[in-house]
């Protein structure tokens, strides 16, 4: 299976910084179709998972664009340019490139 | 609106088995895969499997090949899995998702306790 290894597994920031999180792949995930299926999600306390980023780098509908994903091959990152206190719980990156789709261990963003 | 609505939360005997539900709207049910995903309290999220509503084909993860079983009725736009020989290690919020993970549901608890 992929093992998608997230790094740091918890982030403190204060309101406005910029934060970066890394996911790393043990695999190349470009499939053979010319797409890399990997995405970043976020789980507030308490609530579903929600999509922010799909296949690298593309917004999913009515996030904001102060997210931002990039990568390619085994190396990808997801940036937040302005932390916001609504953006606090934790990130998530999952593969589909491979089956089984497998999940980082996640990062914690938390307040400063 | 795309909506995932799942059952209500579980309390079930260890050795037992359960079966959990997703109802599909909003959308045309056999268009997506219908994944499922586990969280164990204060856990990661874990991929179980998915289930191609339009011929029932399905993929497991090996840990779950013998644990979970997916099944959808189109007729009712509902997808279902099912736990068997349930342990305290069951004791989790399952989820079923579409669409690159882009829907979910809200999750369903099972708790695992005798």
């Amino acid at each position: 299976d992929v093992v998608l290894t997230q790094t740091p597994p918890t982030l403190s920031a204060t309101i406005g910084q910029s934060v970066s999180i890394s996911c790393r792949s043990s695999q190349s995930l470009l499939h053979s179709n010319g797409n890399t299926y990997l995405h970043w999600l976020l789980q507030r306390p308490g609530q579903s998972p929600q999509l922010l980023i799909y296949s690298v780098s593309r917004l999913e509908s009515g996030v904001p664009n102060r997210f931002s994903g990039s990568g390619s091959g085994t190396d990808f990152t997801l940036k937040i340019s302005g932390v916001e206190a609504e953006d606090l719980g934790v990130y998530y990156c999952v593969q589909g490139t491979h089956a089984p789709n497998t999940f980082g261990a996640g990062t914690k963003l938390e307040l400063k | 609106e795309v909506l995932l609505q799942q059952s209500g939360a579980e309390l079930v005997r260890p050795g037992s088995s359960v079966k959990i539900s997703c109802k599909a709207s909003g959308y045309t049910f056999t268009d997506y895969y219908m994944h499922w995903v586990k969280q164990r309290p204060e856990q990661g999220l874990v991929w179980i499997g998915r289930i191609n509503p339009a011929n029932g084909n399905t993929v497991y993860a090996e840990k779950f090949k013998s644990k979970a079983t997916l099944t959808a009725d189109k007729s009712s736009n509902t997808a279902y899995m099912q736990l068997s020989s349930l342990t305290s290690e069951d004791t989790a919020t399952y989820f079923c998702t579409i669409r690159a993970f882009a829907y979910w549901g809200q999750g369903t608890l099972v708790t695992v306790s005798s």
